[in-house]
Parts: C-alpha cells; sequence; structure tokens
C-alpha cells in the first residue's frame, strides 16, 4: 500500500466550479501535511500547509482528520489558471524527516 | 531569491556508465532530497540528508548513492545506470519542517 494515496483523476470541471480532492496516508507517525501544485513541465510549488483545526487561504481549503489519516483540499470559483496538478504531501517523523508525495491528482478547468 | 540548481537539465547515458546528478542550495537549508518522478507514480523520495555527510534512504534507493559533503550540495549518484532509471529526478531543500524548494528537475534518459 501505498504511503501517500490520492485519486489520479483528471478532473474535469467548469470555470466557477467547486473542486474538491482528497488524499490519505497510512503512517500514524505523520506530523506534517501540505498540499503542492506543479504546473505541467514544472517543479512542484508549496501551495499551503495544512492545519489540524483546518485553514483556508483565499478560494483554497485545507482540512486535517487525523483520526481517519485524511487530508483534503476544496478550490472555490475554480478559475483558468487553476489548472494543474495538486500533490498531497506528508511529513513523517521528527526534524531529520522523510517527506513523501501522493502521486497527485490532476484538475483541468475548462472555460 | 531562493535557488535550487540542478547541474544538468537534460542527460543521455548509456547502460553501465556512473552518472553524477548534482544539486547546490544557497539557502542554508540542513534538509535536502533527491526525488525521482515517472509518469503515473508521481515523486519517489530516492534519499534524504539532514546534514553533512548524514544520509538517510527513502522509499526507492537501489541502485542510487548520495554523497553530501558540504551543506549546500547534495550530490546522487547511479553506479552503473540501467535503463530503468530513465526519469526526471528532482532535488529539493528545505529547513526543519518548512517549504521545500525544488530545482527545475534534470531528465536523465539511459540508452
Amino acid at each position: 500500500r501505498k504511503e501517500v494515496e490520492q485519486d489520479p483523476g483528471p478532473f474535469n470541471v467548469p470555470e466557477g466550479a467547486t473542486v474538491a480532492f482528497n488524499c490519505t496516508y497510512s503512517n500514524s507517525a505523520s506530523q506534517s501535511f501540505f498540499w503542492y501544485r506543479q504546473d505541467c513541465r514544472k517543479e512542484p510549488k508549496l501551495l499551503m500547509s495544512v492545519y489540524s483545526s483546518g485553514n483556508e487561504d483565499g478560494r483554497f481549503t485545507a482540512q486535517l482528520n487525523r483520526a481517519s489519516q485524511y487530508i483534503s483540499l476544496l478550490i472555490r470559483d475554480s478559475k483558468l489558471s487553476d489548472s494543474a496538478t495538486y500533490l498531497c504531501v506528508v511529513k513523517i517523523g521528527g526534524s531529520a524527516s522523510k517527506i513523501i508525495f501522493g502521486s497527485g491528482t490532476r484538475l483541468s478547468i475548462r472555460p | 531569491d531562493v535557488k535550487v540548481t540542478q547541474s544538468s537539465r537534460y542527460l543521455v547515458k548509456r547502460t553501465g556508465e556512473k552518472v553524477f546528478l548534482e544539486c547546490v542550495q544557497d539557502m542554508d537549508h540542513e534538509n535536502m532530497f533527491w526525488y525521482r518522478q515517472d509518469p503515473g507514480l508521481g515523486l519517489r523520495l530516492i534519499y534524504f540528508s539532514y546534514d553533512v555527510k548524514m544520509k538517510e534512504k527513502g522509499d526507492i534507493p537501489e541502485g542510487y548513492s548520495v554523497s553530501r559533503e558540504k551543506k549546500e550540495r547534495f550530490s546522487l549518484i547511479l553506479e552503473s545506470a540501467s535503463t530503468n532509471q530513465t526519469s526526471m529526478y528532482l532535488c529539493a531543500s528545505n529547513r526543519g519542517a518548512g517549504e521545500l524548494f525544488f530545482g527545475e528537475g534534470s531528465r536523465l534518459t539511459v540508452l
């Protein structure tokens, strides 16, 4: 079983739609959680960290459920520029710890 | 501006050759990582390092080794390249649980 699992998509939604991605992780020693975004032929970049209480950054909302080992990302009022691959990322362990990526969920926003 | 620099964007090597992929960061980060990215598999962790001369195996270390002689430099070595090591290799660095900064990637083809 993969340590971090995501639905690969692709999700193809119209501009303005709300879209949600889910991610599950298997290692209970996971301590920190993130969503990264990767554009085609580019390197991944941090979209947002995910906090236990849930957090919002503009149109983006991230949630963490430690009991179910589940992370989500909600994008409201989607824009064409949101088209990308969204990567769920988990840091396992303490300061000398590995960072594991899910295989990503591809999102395509159509006009 | 933060910077992670990978020495080669594109390499073509022959089976059995020794391959060095170099990565340098200018942010004084203690943690550095090597991933490979393949279609459908996402980013998979090969090795990481949390300090000079320290290294830890990731999820797929077989066929690879690493070197961290200086804080800013983390090298990935393929002792005897094989065709199944054809991939995009991504180097990243961070401090603590902070954001990962990636290089632009090195696309390696092994013939």
